[in-house]
């Protein structure tokens, strides 16, 4: 069994709707959760960052984690096209042993 | 402000060769991070250097090395190159204090092995 299981998808949208996005694991000792975007011949970046369990927002982002269940999410609200890319879960149980899901490959119809 | 550099872009070798990938981090960045992306299985973490010594390594073999300089740019050597080693190798930068948890990528080499 992976440490972080991820839905490779691909996950097609049209524009205007909430995206839904979900890691589970297995190792309760991560505490710091994280969603990367990747989009297509680029390195991934750092979309959200979150510790523990609880939601964060930025944006249209919303960020779920919840540590009970083993299992973190990303909303994305009124998706765009430039939102189409791959979304990364990583978590870590300090800051250094990251680990990172397969990714998920969104895309968003216009 | 110049974001982690990573060359070559593309390189093509033949099994049994050596592959030289290199990263220049982000400056005033200490910490350089190499991944493995194949196809399908995500980032797998394969070595971390900081202020020029190896500090973790993944669960890769030892022919995967590395090191870092004085002016922290790292580079990633692959030895004995085996088909499945095909894959975007990215290298990642990160202040110093920070960790892990807060990576700057650069965009990759794709390294294909024939």
């Amino acid at each position: 069994q992976k440490e972080v299981e991820q839905d490779p998808g691909p996950l097609s949208v049209p524009e205007g709707a909430i995206v839904s996005l979900n890691c589970t694991y297995s190792n309760s000792a991560f505490q710091y959760f994280m969603w990367y975007r990747q989009y297509s011949r680029k390195g991934p970046e750092l979309l959200m960052y979150t510790y523990s369990s609880g939601n964060k927002e930025d944006g249209r982002f919303t960020a779920q984690v919840d540590k009970s269940s083993k299992y973190i999410s990303l909303f994305i609200r009124d998706s765009q096209p430039s939102d189409s890319a791959t979304y990364l879960c990583a978590m870590s149980p300090d800051l250094y042993k990251l680990s990172f899901g397969a990714g998920t490959t969104v895309t968003v119809r216009a | 402000e110049a974001g982690v550099t990573q060359s070559p872009t593309h390189l093509i070798k033949t099994r049994g060769q050596q592959a030289t990938l290199r990263c220049s981090p982000i400056s005033g960045h200490t910490s350089v991070y190499w991944y493995q992306q194949a196809l399908g299985l995500g980032l797998q973490f394969l070595l971390w250097y900081d202020e020029g010594e190896e500090r973790n390594r993944g669960n890769f073999p030892p022919r995967f090395s590395g090191r870092q300089f004085p002016n922290y740019s790292s580079e990633l050597n692959v030895n004995a190159l085996e088909l499945e080693d095909s894959a975007l190798y990215l290298c990642a930068s990160s202040s110093p204090g920070s960790g892990a948890n807060v990576l700057t990528f650069g965009a990759g080499s794709r390294l294909t092995v024939l």
